[in-house]
């Protein structure tokens, strides 16, 4: 089956501009989340949706940062107007669903954000 | 919160000798645990799981045991080769509805031939 795909891999944008971020999770999959995974660290949660809910923004920026998933598909992760320290990889995941035991979470590549 | 500490890197090895990751962590309830590989350009791909105390989790030569008295779930290979090289992420997914995945710092290995 194909994986968890993201576009686009790589992005250098100048701080105070913006940028959006894509993600299509694994057909059928209805939880998708977004992490961001700065240099060194291990991946932190921004935010969680199930189908077109959010279950969890609680780490989300909200003054930066916007998520969407209209259609319960695909999601869009944009940041307006980014900063220096948003310098970091973001990646998409994905699994069946929630109250489900055992339920396996599958990454995308990530895109690798550079905010000079 | 819940939190994951993992053992600082990076670690490198020479092929064929023995690996231990160490990983603690804090949570409430009765978290699953999990061993994620970053391999380099790749996505973070799943090496192995437990979801109960005393289960050992294994896959490709790794094992892990879920250790509720120590909090840890440390990561052992008896013989690591110069494909294992990869960052290497302990994680904790809580109890709850939610199932978020709580990661460590991650741990650089490089096996060297």
């Amino acid at each position: 089956e194909a994986g968890v795909a993201q576009s686009p891999r790589y992005k250098i944008i100048e701080k105070r501009q913006s940028v959006a971020f894509w993600c299509n999770p694994i057909s059928g999959h209805a939880t998708l989340y977004w992490y961001q995974q700065i240099l060194g660290q291990g991946p932190k949660l921004l935010i969680q949706f199930q189908n077109n809910g959010v279950v969890d923004d609680s780490q989300l920026p909200k003054d930066r940062f916007s998520a969407e998933r209209l259609k319960g598909v695909d999601s869009t992760l944009k940041i307006q107007p980014a900063k220096l320290e948003d310098s970091a990889v973001y990646l998409c995941a994905s699994s069946w669903g929630q109250g489900l035991t055992n339920t396996e979470a599958f990454f995308g590549q990530g895109t690798r954000l550079t905010v000079v | 919160g819940d939190s994951v500490t993992q053992m600082e890197g990076p670690v490198t090895l020479s092929e064929e000798a023995f690996l231990t990751i160490n990983c603690t962590y804090t949570a409430t309830g009765y978290p699953s645990l999990f061993w994620y590989v970053q391999y380099p350009g790749e996505g973070l791909q799943l090496l192995l799981k437990a979801t109960k105390a005393d289960d050992k989790g294994s896959n490709k030569g790794f094992e892990a045991t879920y250790r509720k008295e120590t909090t840890s779930f440390h990561l052992e290979k008896g013989s690591v080769q110069v494909s294992d090289s990869a960052v290497y992420f302990c994680a904790l997914s809580d109890s709850g509805s939610a199932r978020q995945l709580t990661f460590g710092s991650g741990t650089q290995l490089t096996v060297l031939p």
